[in-house]
């Protein structure tokens, strides 16, 4: 079974320009969450989607988006970067919690992540 | 709001010693509760979860972690630690019914050989 798939690993944007990045959930999972993970503040929670809806948020700004499409594929998008938007962009699915399957205690599986450079 | 605290930076072991990772964590309800360990450029990799049941809960590579209620404390154990073992080790918690993990600032593992 493929695990989760992010694209692309690394990648140098500059200030004021747009970037997104993407995930391919675990097949049969439809919760995708995303965190940023930094030095100085750790993993901290974005979002996350289920069935094309935005379920939960984190206290991040605007700029900070995502949308999940119908194969649960997602997409974050920051725009206007900053140099503090320079960070390691993790995606994790998961079963939901009420899917009722067996077994499901909904743990979160982690791809390997996107570093973005923000020059 | 769900939280959880590593109160230590940095953890050194030596070698076949045994290896501890202290974490305790804050939630409404019941918790659900999480290891992860990550190498250097990588993603999180599950380690192991505790839900219900026994309070001691084992995982992959050998690592095994005892919940405590009234300590409120998940601290994660290994009888031998290996070198292979040097990681960042992440707690997590998260409250009944949602996907969100609060994660705790990870702790740097190392095992001097």
């Amino acid at each position: 079974k493929a695990g989760v798939t992010q694209t692309p690993r690394y990648l140098i944007k500059t200030r004021g320009q747009q970037v997104t990045l993407s995930c391919s959930p675990i097949s049969g999972h439809r919760s995708v969450s995303w965190y940023q993970q930094t030095p100085g503040q750790g993993l901290q929670f974005l979002f996350e989607y289920f069935s094309e809806t935005q379920r939960n948020k984190g206290n991040f700004p605007g700029r900070f988006s995502g949308r999940q499409f119908s194969n649960s594929r997602s997409e974050m998008n920051v725009s206007t970067l900053e140099l503090g938007d320079s960070a390691l962009y993790l995606c994790a699915s998961s079963l939901d919690l009420r899917s009722g399957r067996a077994g499901n205690t909904g743990e979160l599986f982690f791809g390997e992540g996107s570093r973005l450079t923000v020059l | 709001a769900q939280s959880v605290a590593q109160p230590e930076d940095q953890v050194n072991v030596a070698e076949g010693n045994p290896l501890t990772v202290k974490c305790t964590y804050s939630v409404s309800g019941n918790p659900y509760l999480f290891w992860y360990v990550q190498y250097p450029n990588r993603g999180l990799q599950f380690l192991l979860k505790y839900i219900t049941g026994d309070n001691l809960v084992k995982g992959s590579y050998g690592f095994e972690a005892e919940f405590n209620k009234s300590q409120t404390s998940f601290h994660l154990k290994k009888p031998s630690a290996l070198v292979s073992d040097s990681a960042l080790y992440f707690c997590a918690v998260r409250g009944y019914g949602n996907n969100r993990l609060a994660f705790g600032k990870g702790n740097q593992v190392v095992v001097i050989p």
